[in-house]
C-alpha cells in the first residue's frame, strides 16, 4: 500500500523557515517523480515543485522560486521541502504527492502537515 | 501560471447528471490533453479520478468522466449519489514542467 506521511509543519513567524519532510512506503520511491501540493485554508490546490527520480531536475511555481527547495533522500525514501523567507500568504496545508509522470498526475497524496506564519 | 476557472458551487439531485467545466487557456488546457481531476472531501487527501482528460484510474467508479472542448476540460458525473459530495479540482499542464489547478468545485447532492 502507497504511503505518504507529512511531517514538520507548525507555526513560524514571518521571515522564518521551516523544512517539511514527507516519508514514503509502499512503493519504489527512486522511480518516481514527486511533488508539493499547498492548499491555503479555505482555499483551492495549488502547485508547489516537482522533483525528477534522481533530484537533478526540479520545477518550482513562479510566484516561490527562490524561496522554496524541493529536495529527496531515495536512500532514505524521502521527500523535502526547505521554505525560507516565509510569509502570511504561505499559511497553507501542505501535501506531499506522488507524480506519475505515465499520465502526468499525482496519483497518490499524504494527509498534509500544516504551516501557519504568524506573529 | 493563473488558476484555472471552475464554478464555485454545483448542486445535483441523486440519480442526475452533473458537469464541472474547467476553463483554462491556449497555453494549458487548450494545448495538452493533460487535464486531472481530484475529489476532495472535507480535512482529507485529494483523490485522482481523470487523467488524460478522460482516463479512470482503477477503482475510480464508471460515472466519472471527463472530457475537453478547445480550452474547457469538463467532469460529469452520472446517476449521483450522496457520497459525490466533495470538492472537485481541476488540473492541467502548463508547459516547462509547471501545473496548474483550478480554483474548485463544492458539489451538493440536494
Amino acid at each position: 500500500e502507497v504511503q505518504l506521511v507529512e511531517s514538520g509543519g507548525g507555526l513560524v513567524q514571518p521571515g522564518g523557515s521551516l523544512r517539511l519532510s514527507c516519508a514514503a512506503s509502499g512503493f519504489t520511491f527512486r522511480a518516481y517523480w514527486m511533488s508539493w501540493v499547498r492548499q491555503a485554508p479555505g482555499k483551492g490546490l495549488e502547485w508547489v515543485a516537482n522533483i525528477n527520480q534522481d533530484g537533478s531536475e526540479k520545477y518550482y511555481v513562479d510566484s516561490l522560486r527562490g524561496r522554496f527547495t524541493i529536495s529527496r533522500d531515495n536512500a532514505k525514501n524521502s521527500l523535502d521541502l526547505q521554505m525560507n523567507s516565509l510569509r502570511a500568504e504561505d499559511t497553507a496545508v501542505y501535501f506531499c504527492a506522488r507524480y506519475r509522470a505515465q499520465g502526468q498526475n499525482f496519483d497518490y497524496w499524504g494527509q498534509g502537515t500544516l504551516v501557519t506564519v504568524s506573529s | 501560471q493563473s488558476a484555472l476557472t471552475q464554478p464555485a458551487s454545483v448542486s445535483g439531485s441523486p440519480g442526475q447528471s452533473i458537469t464541472i467545466s474547467c476553463t483554462g487557456t491556449s497555453s494549458d488546457v487548450g494545448s495538452y490533453n493533460l487535464v486531472s481531476w481530484y475529489q476532495q472531501y472535507p480535512g482529507k487527501a485529494p483523490k485522482l479520478m481523470i487523467y488524460e482528460g478522460s482516463k479512470r484510474p482503477s477503482g475510480v467508479s464508471y460515472r466519472f468522466s471527463g472530457s475537453r472542448s478547445g480550452n474547457t476540460a469538463s467532469l460529469t458525473i452520472s446517476g449521483l449519489q450522496a457520497e459525490d459530495e466533495a470538492d472537485y479540482y481541476c488540473c492541467s499542464y502548463a508547459g516547462s514542467s509547471t501545473w496548474v489547478f483550478g480554483g474548485g468545485t463544492k458539489l451538493t447532492v440536494l
